[in-house]
């Protein structure tokens, strides 16, 4: 059974940094295309960031580029997102999402982690 | 800054059938962005129902289908039921990314 566990979310002062974690288990994590989605509490969901199988392509949301890095350990099994100097408008839950096999479709979630940006 | 456009908000009958759509607020959506439909109750994760465009993902009950209407994509819940109530959302996959249309809240009543 898939399953993504993201952990690091809380809250942080504007100007802060956080990195998020996502183990992932179930499937064959070198394989897959993976994405950050955030959600503001009320709101609709936003496509943050994207990252190939091994690595080497990323992209990123206009509104993150800049300030947010996502990586991957295919060692470990875990998909990252750095976010450096946060601001209030990037306070909502991120969510980790699997690709389907061969695309960059986004079909497994995670269950969330909430952060929270303020003074 | 093209968008992708949802109705707001729509609302069924128990047993009914409805159809969602989505779209562009500039141009046409085709299966090149393989449009995709998710689901999402309060308090909960969003849950795949469809991907490009029309392919059902793992465990969905086959009264949810996607297919494309004119210059639109589109889901459609055949025998709606009360579970079914949640906001659904698409998303159209471009060159170097994703973008989600603003969602649909579907009550069932």
């Amino acid at each position: 059974e898939v399953q993504l566990v993201e952990s690091g979310g809380g809250l942080v002062q504007p100007g802060g940094s956080l990195r998020l974690s996502c183990a992932a288990s179930g499937f064959t994590f070198s394989n897959y295309w993976m994405h950050w989605v955030r959600q503001v509490p009320g709101k609709g969901l936003v496509w943050v960031s994207r990252i190939n199988s091994d690595g080497s392509s990323t992209n990123y949301a206009d509104s993150v580029t800049g300030r947010f890095t996502i990586s991957r350990d295919n060692a470990k099994n875990t998909l990252y997102l750095q976010m450096n100097s946060l601001r209030a408008e990037d306070t909502a839950v991120y969510y980790c999402t699997r690709s389907v096999q061969w695309t960059t479709i986004a079909a497994h979630w995670g269950q969330g982690s909430p952060v929270t940006v303020s003074s | 800054q093209t968008v992708v456009t949802q109705e707001p908000s729509f609302s069924v009958s128990p047993g009914g059938t409805v159809t969602l759509t989505c779209g562009l607020s500039s141009g046409s959506v085709t299966t090149n962005f393989h449009p995709s439909w998710y689901q999402q109750t309060p308090g909960q994760a969003p849950r795949t129902l469809i991907y490009s465009t029309k392919t059902r993902f793992s465990g969905v009950p086959d009264r949810f289908s996607g297919s494309m209407l004119g210059n639109k994509a589109a889901l459609t819940i055949t025998g709606a039921q009360a579970d079914d109530e949640a906001d659904y959302y698409c998303v159209l996959y471009m060159g170097n990314g994703m973008m989600f249309g603003g969602g649909t809240r579907l009550t069932v009543l």
